[in-house]
């Protein structure tokens, strides 16, 4: 399997912050990497398609890079709505997940 | 506008086969360019991949789950079904149904998902 790697699993951050977060793949997956964002009692969403490419909707404070093994995905000027759990995933092999980053409020 | 509703017992018993069905709506099963996934989340933890399946019926399975699932589409009633069977406790979860467009563009992102079933394990 391929095991992916999210840091921080916990973040705290204000409105208005810049924040990373980060996903490393054991092994190489290109840019078969994908972002979602989870609030309690709902299903994930995506955010983020092969690597770096916005979902349709999703605003352009949120930026993807990455390839390869190191993925990061960034969020500039953090709204109220950014609070949430966000996974990263990659389907290059058998699809797995990374375990979670929680941005909360400071 | 697509969309996707899952629908199970609620609560199974340990050893028994856990049966759920995610209706699809706004397109059919049968278009060639969607794949369907389940997903799945146990509470408090994070997400974990179960299977996928095109129009086809060509699967894909998370070798963890190889010898217990079945997943399958009922093209009359236009909905994907997920069999696990010999559940325990570990099983219990919220299973989502997603659905992923065909294509290297995408390159197996989950683009739509329903709202999710809880399933508990207990006797």
């Amino acid at each position: 399997d391929i095991h992916m790697t999210q840091s921080p699993s916990s973040l705290s951050a204000s409105v208005g912050d810049t924040v990373t977060i980060t996903c490393r793949a054991s092994q190489s997956v290109g840019t078969y990497l994908h972002w979602y964002l989870q609030k309690p009692g709902k299903a994930p969403k995506l955010l983020i398609y092969a690597a770096s490419n916005l979902e349709s909707g999703v605003p352009s404070r949120l930026s993807g890079s990455g390839s390869g093994t190191d993925f990061t995905l960034t969020i500039s000027s953090l709204q109220p709505e950014d609070f949430a759990t966000y996974y990263c995933q990659q389907t290059y092999g058998p699809s797995t997940f990374g375990q979670g980053t929680n941005l909360e409020v400071k | 506008q697509l969309q996707l509703h899952e629908s199970g017992p609620g609560l199974v018993r340990p050893s028994e086969t856990l049966s759920l069905t995610c209706i699809v709506s706004g397109d059919s099963i049968n278009n060639a360019n969607h794949l369907w996934g389940w997903v799945r989340q146990a509470p408090g933890k994070g997400l974990e991949w179960i299977t996928t399946i095109y129009y086809n019926g060509d699967t894909y399975l998370n070798p963890s789950f190889r010898s217990r699932v079945i997943v399958s589409l009922d093209t009359s009633a236009n909905q994907v079904s997920l069999r696990l069977r010999y559940v325990t406790a570990a099983d219990t979860a919220t299973y989502f149904c997603a659905k992923h467009p065909t294509g290297e563009t995408r390159r197996g992102a989950f683009d739509t998902w329903g709202q999710g079933t809880m399933v508990t394990v207990s006797s």
